[in-house]
């Protein structure tokens, strides 16, 4: 069984500038869900991802978008990047069950740097 | 808007000891609330909590939930330094997108 994986493991931008992050699901997996953990922080949610639509989404403006394709997998797009967007990206995948919670499994996170 | 509080922030013990970590919590249509370790990135599963008063234990780790304090604690007796981790609390309420919300989290730091 695969876990799950993102890439790349680091990443520098410059202000303004557009970034994207991918995330594969663990197998069997159908939920993808995305969180921006800053330094000294837990985690925030972004927005989650079931069935390629958009299934919820946190407190994040418009810039921060995404992606889930027919395999599960996932992106995270962020443009007109700001030096708060400094973080790390984790990705979580779920097999999600009507009515009921499945666990989140994360991946090993994305950490962006913004100059 | 849900909210997540852990304290202390960090904590720093001696190999051995037993120590209590907290989480407190507001929120609108609880659900279930959660615990995770975080080594270095990945925050791991370590237990998920729905019903008050029942603990879950897995090795020297256990934890249980009070929903009438609306309050969690996470035990770990005869720590070892590989406990050195942050610890996050995290709840789901509401219905649909089961997203997590959480706390800051407690650093704990296991010295020989």
């Amino acid at each position: 069984e695969t876990g799950v994986t993102q890439s790349p493991t680091h990443l520098i931008k410059t202000r303004g500038q557009q970034v994207t992050l991918r995330c594969s699901s663990q197998s069997g997996h159908n939920t993808v869900s995305w969180y921006q953990q800053a330094l000294g922080q837990g985690p925030q949610f972004i927005f989650q991802y079931y069935r390629e639509e958009e299934n919820g989404r946190g407190n994040f403006p418009p810039r921060f978008s995404g992606l889930q394709f027919p395999n599960y997998s996932s992106e995270l797009n962020v443009n007109a990047l700001e030096l708060d967007d400094s973080a790390l990206y984790l990705c979580a995948s779920s097999s999600h069950l009507a009515g009921g919670y499945n666990e989140q499994f994360f991946g090993p996170g994305t950490r962006l740097t913004v100059l | 808007e849900d909210k997540v509080v852990q304290s202390p922030l960090s904590l720093v013990v001696h190999e051995g000891d037993t120590v209590t970590l907290n989480c407190s919590y507001e929120v609108t249509n609880f659900r279930s609330l959660l615990w995770y370790k975080q080594e270095k990135k990945a925050p791991t599963f370590l237990f998920m909590l729905t019903s008050s008063g029942i603990e879950k234990k897995s090795g020297r780790l256990s934890s249980i939930l009070d929903k009438k304090e609306l309050s969690s604690i996470l035990n770990i007796t005869a720590t070892q330094t590989g406990d050195s981790a942050i610890y996050l609390c995290a709840l789901i309420s509401g219905a649909g997108s089961y997203q997590l919300t959480f706390g800051k989290g407690t650093k704990l730091s296991v010295i020989p």
